[in-house]
């Protein structure tokens, strides 16, 4: 079975705290994603990585950042967290050629206070 | 930009009722998917459709795709509370150099009564 691992279920940090959300994934799967979902707004991608060191923004890039030193682990980082990035963060992974489903981790629930 | 709009947005049924949701988007993609979420958990794959006129179906679900109408439909038959759940539909786009993206609609939440 593809397992796809978020370090966290919940996490509360304070304003201005660097925050790093961490996904991995046991399938070699190219892509990795990170959304973040809010009631009323779906899913809305934040960054995607297609291959080691590369990485696209997604359509809400502003205030995050990524890492992607190895294919299977994917970090998110919010440089200066703040409390409207206060969200279910959803990571998943895929396989680089369209057609192909991607598989989602558990989520992180992130409250910024 | 790829927009991706599911309706409705909630839905409300009784059991053993049947009915429709629809997806549509904006680029000329052919390959669809969509996902159920329960409360509190992760999105779970349902359907993976690739063609102009795909079928799929799983007990009381059928999706199908229509590429050229830019439509997929989700449809449930015979309704049963354990097809309460959020349901979403993503479509893939060619984010340049061969690396697809997925972008999800909003999500359908579906409340089946007895």
């Amino acid at each position: 079975d593809v397992k796809v691992t978020q370090s966290s279920r919940y996490l509360v940090k304070r304003t201005g705290e660097k925050v790093f959300l961490e996904c991995v994934q046991d399938m070699d799967h190219e892509n990795m994603f990170w959304y973040r979902q809010d009631p009323g707004l779906g899913l809305r991608l934040i960054y995607f990585s297609y291959d080691v060191k590369m990485k696209e923004k997604g359509d809400i890039p502003e205030g995050y950042s990524v890492s992607r030193e190895k294919k299977e682990r994917f970090s998110l980082i919010l440089e200066s967290a703040s409390t409207n990035q206060t969200s279910m963060y959803l990571c998943a992974s895929s396989f680089s050629y369209g057609g192909t489903e991607a598989f989602f981790g558990q989520g992180t629930r992130l409250t910024v206070v | 930009e790829l927009k991706v709009e599911q309706n409705p947005l909630f839905l409300s049924m009784q059991e053993g009722k049947n009915y429709t949701i629809y997806c549509n988007y904006s680029t000329t993609s052919d390959r669809l998917y969509w996902y159920r979420q329960d409360p509190g958990k992760s999105l779970e794959s349902l359907f993976v459709l690739l063609s102009n006129g795909a079928v799929k179906q799983e007990g009381r679900l059928m999706a199908s795709l229509d590429t050229k109408a830019r439509l997929s439909t989700l449809h449930i038959t015979a309704a049963v509370h354990d097809l309460s759940a959020t349901y979403f539909c993503a479509v893939d786009e060619d984010s340049g150099g061969s690396n697809y993206k997925l972008t999800f609609g909003k999500g359908t939440l579906l409340t089946v009564n007895p």
